[in-house]
């Protein structure tokens, strides 16, 4: 079965830092991998996905995440944070045609 | 730019009580979901169809119930709410297949009292 840890609960970060944001997944192949954001009283929003080809995708808004085979990680990274990006970010894994599993979430506070 | 649409946007009632909460969406796509968002943000899905066929039925109480009419709707009914179904009830659709994204509503607040 497919499964997937985010093991911070929260990260801060200053406006302007770096940014990080950790997920590894539980499957004996290469699932489909996804990272959602979901901002305050709206839905979830789709930043980026991977399945094959360059370990490094690119998302929206400046962010990208790195897929590690070796590390069974999916980290997603910002350059530089703004604080419109404060939100809870969601990993998600699905193999083949199973349910799109979501990570518990990390709730991102990006300070002044 | 919004494409799935649910209502209400927040729902009190009562325990005992029937709610039922509405999904739409205007993309075209042949599958819908309804996610259960609790207070920790924990994301479970409840069920999913794909053109009016129920394909994913998780482990739910029997009092909840989707309802489909065509593929671009999805409705959730609730036949006597318990307190523990306080949540944020969330639908999203895609096309068929694990590389599909799912583009998600607002969501639907209930408070059960």
């Amino acid at each position: 079965a497919q499964s997937v840890t985010q093991p911070d609960a929260r990260v801060t970060v200053s406006e302007g830092a770096s940014l990080q944001l950790r997920c590894k997944y539980s499957y004996s192949a290469t699932p489909y991998l996804f990272w959602y954001v979901q901002y305050p009283r709206q839905g979830l929003q789709m930043l980026l996905k991977y399945y094959s080809g360059d370990p490094v995708v690119q998302g929206v808004n400046g962010f990208e995440a790195e897929f590690s085979k070796s590390d069974s990680s999916f980290h997603l990274r910002k350059a530089s944070v703004h604080w419109s990006d404060s939100a809870v970010y969601f990993c998600a894994v699905r193999a083949g045609y199973n349910k799109l599993t979501f990570g518990k979430g990390t709730v991102l506070l990006v300070s002044p | 730019e919004t494409a799935v649409f649910q209502t209400p946007n927040y729902h009190v009632t009562q325990v005992g009580n029937e709610v039922s909460f509405n999904c739409k969406q205007t993309l075209g796509h042949d599958t819908m979901y309804w996610y259960k968002q609790d207070s920790k943000k924990l994301l479970k899905i409840m069920f999913s169809y794909n053109n009016k066929q129920l394909i994913v039925n998780e482990t739910v109480p029997r009092r909840f119930s989707p309802q489909s009419s065509d593929k671009a709707h999805l409705n959730l009914r609730i036949k006597s709410v318990e307190p523990e179904d306080s949540a944020v009830y969330l639908c999203a659709s895609s096309r068929l297949g694990p590389q599909n994204t799912l583009y998600f509503g607002a969501g639907t607040r209930l408070s059960v009292l």
